[in-house]
């Protein structure tokens, strides 16, 4: 069946350096990834997203990898900020209703 | 807009009693999710709709009931409470043709 999962429950970085969040996933028809993240009691916010037709979409000093290959996904999180300390996850999106298969998460602790 | 509004925030239940969990959006969004996370894990699909007058089950529909009158509203009924059903329960709702999904801030809910 779909699975989506990461590989790490736990990153811990210092403050100013690069974070990688590493995602897998099963279903190669899925079309569609989205990264959230959530913070200690909020719902999840949407961070970026990228279709299956794409390697590699940038944001704000955030930027997700694709590779369709290993099945992989991984969100960089360019200069770590002690705000990025949250729980992050990856998300497969099912044609079926829009329907978003979540992975366990990865919570990024920043050390000052 | 105030987004997707969730109440109540907390709530503490006794094994067999019943309660609906509002969750309202005022962004005239087509599609709405109920999900729940448990703790350390993501979140999972209980019921969705696609519109006003339909619902679907999600991943783990059992012991819930959903219904959805209005585009605006999407309440999620517990009629017999048990244990398993302690969780934070979550909210969502997304525009028709767009993937990304806006949460609510969560119920948790305690079932003593």
């Amino acid at each position: 069946g779909e699975s989506v999962g990461l590989h790490l429950p736990t990153l811990s970085v210092q403050e100013g350096d690069n974070s990688i969040i590493n995602c897998a996933y099963s279903n190669s028809a899925s079309d569609y990834f989205i990264w959230y993240k959530q913070e200690s009691g909020k719902g999840p916010q949407f961070i970026i997203d990228i279709r299956s037709n794409m390697d590699k979409r940038q944001g704000q000093r955030v930027t997700v990898l694709l590779n369709k290959t290993v099945k992989h996904l991984s969100l960089q999180i360019a200069a770590t900020q002690p705000g990025d300390s949250a729980v992050y996850f990856c998300a497969e999106k099912n044609n079926q209703g829009g329907k978003l298969i979540f992975g366990q998460g990865t919570e990024l602790s920043v050390k000052p | 807009n105030a987004g997707v509004t969730q109440t109540p925030k907390f709530r503490i239940l006794k094994i067999g009693q019943s309660m609906t969990l509002q969750c309202a959006q005022d962004m005239n969004h087509n599609y709405m999710y109920w999900y729940r996370q448990d703790p350390g894990m993501g979140l999972k699909l209980i019921y969705y709709s696609v519109g006003a007058g339909i619902t679907d089950k999600g991943e783990v529909p059992n012991g819930y009931n959903v219904s959805r009158s209005t585009t605006e509203d999407f309440p999620l009924r517990l009629e017999l409470a048990a244990p398993s059903q302690t969780s934070v329960y979550f909210c969502a709702s997304r525009v028709a043709g767009a993937n990304e999904q806006f949460f609510g801030p969560g119920t948790r809910l305690t079932v003593l």
